[in-house]
């Protein structure tokens, strides 16, 4: 089956330094990439998505980036702080309007 | 304030005893669904609704039930929960893609 999925289960970074979070899917229709970040205890909450016709999309201190040749999608986080400590979810938006979300990559910021 | 809330937050209960977590938005969304998260595995949907009277089965909905009679609310039933239902439920309301998700409720079944 169709699947979106993630390389690395755990990310330690450098607290100012920049993270880089990836993530593999396999449906190439999906309209949709969208990343959310689940802090301990909470819910998921959107940080930011990007339409499968474009390749880059920034937000405050997020970059997405997209790569349908290869079927990649990354998160990039610049100066990563205490506060970006989390779990990071990618997901897809497929043809059907499901959403399906990956494992999860979850971010330590060392001090 | 825009939100989406769930109760109760945490719940233990035994094997059997019929059981509702209620969901509740004020977004006037009409999509609205229902997630376990479990170790290793991720956000998996167990139902979801398109509508008011319109629900559809998620990619594990067995052992559960839902209704809609109202837009802003969209309760999950276990009618005999098992130890297996154990787990963290997650409460989402939709507008296009972008979700908005409770802040989960615990579940644990003795």
């Amino acid at each position: 089956g169709e699947s979106v999925g993630l390389h690395l289960p755990t990310l330690s970074v450098q607290e100012g330094d920049n993270s880089i979070i990836n993530c593999a899917y396999s449906n190439s229709a999906s309209d949709y990439f969208i990343w959310y970040k689940q802090e301990s205890g909470k819910g998921p909450q959107f940080i930011i998505d990007i339409r499968s016709n474009m390749d880059k999309r920034q937000g405050q201190r997020v970059t997405v980036l997209l790569n349908k040749t290869v079927k990649h999608l990354s998160l990039q986080i610049a100066a990563t702080q205490p506060g970006d400590s989390a779990v990071y979810f990618c997901a897809e938006n497929d043809r059907d309007d499901k959403i399906i979300f990956g494992k999860g990559t979850r971010l330590h910021i060392l001090p | 304030e825009a939100q989406v809330t769930q109760n109760p937050r945490y719940l233990i209960t035994v094997t059997g005893k019929k059981l509702t977590v209620t969901c509740s938005q004020n977004m006037n969304h009409e999509y609205m669904s229902w997630y376990r998260q479990d170790p290793g595995l991720g956000l998996r949907q167990i139902y979801y609704s398109m509508n008011v009277e319109v629900t559809d089965k998620g990619d594990v909905p067995e052992g559960y039930k839902v209704s809609r009679k109202e837009k802003r609310n969209f309760p999950l039933i276990l009618e005999s929960p098992s130890p297996n239902q154990t787990s963290l439920y997650f409460c989402a309301s939709r507008q296009g893609h972008e979700q908005f998700f409770g802040p989960g409720t615990r579940l644990t079944v003795l």
